[in-house]
């Protein structure tokens, strides 16, 4: 079955530590999504891109890094510059043609921690 | 820019009663809105999607939702509700951004469903 896969399910970071989180798809999808979920608030993006090699920041990029080498794969980098990261981070996946009315699909996301 | 607005944090009802969750949208062209389930520690499911191709869209699980340009609205219903409809739900508006549908969230309305 295609989807997405995003791992590990649970993370924790230490003070001043660099984490790395996956995410894998298998949909064929060009464009793929980083959110950052909290309590209350929503999904905020943090990343997105619409095709290998290149990405745009979202709403909330500060702190975070990413990068598209490769098109099943948008790996999330959270910087020891990000102060509050903890939260629970989904990754998403959508067609690029077809318009704006492209749902997007989740996996079932990472959720970080401090130690 | 565009946004969502979800009315009541926290909805409960019985089973077997109808499910209202409410969403309002600001935008200045013609929308695509989505609603989506997130189940606990899990990703967003797509529940039902409008493109303006008709005004009463039905999603999966018995849920539908109408859009009505007059009040701006897109609430979700379902007439009669189950246990395993005990969620968090997502309305989201997806911008015109390039090739990427990039979606706005609101901050989702927890529905509780009781005995």
């Amino acid at each position: 079955d295609g989807g997405i896969t995003q791992s590990p399910k649970y993370l924790f970071r230490k003070e001043g530590q660099n984490v790395t989180l996956s995410c894998e798809q298998n949909l064929n999808h060009d464009a793929m999504y980083w959110y950052r979920q909290d309590p209350g608030q929503g999904l905020r993006l943090i990343y997105y891109s619409q095709i290998v090699n290149d990405f745009q920041k979202g709403d909330i990029a500060e702190g975070y890094s990413v990068s598209r080498e490769k098109k099943e794969s948008f790996p999330l980098t959270v910087t020891s510059a990000q102060k509050n990261p903890t939260a629970f981070y989904l990754c998403a996946s959508s067609r690029s043609t077809g318009g704006p009315n492209q749902p997007q699909h989740f996996g079932d996301g990472t959720r970080l921690s401090i130690l | 820019a565009q946004s969502v607005t979800q009315l009541g944090s926290h909805v409960s009802v019985s089973e077997g009663a109808l499910v209202l969750l409410r969403c309002n949208y600001s935008s200045s062209v013609p929308p695509y809105l989505f609603w989506y389930v997130q189940y606990p520690n899990q990703g967003l499911q797509l529940l039902l999607k409008y493109t303006s191709a008709a005004t009463l869209v039905k999603g999966i699980n018995g849920f539908e939702a109408e859009f009505k340009k007059s009040e701006t609205s897109f609430h979700l219903t379902k007439p009669s509700a189950h246990m395993s409809d005990a969620a968090e739900y997502f309305c989201a508006v997806s911008d015109y951004s390039g090739t990427a549908s990039k979606l706005t969230f609101g901050t989702g309305t927890r529905l509780q469903v009781t005995l």
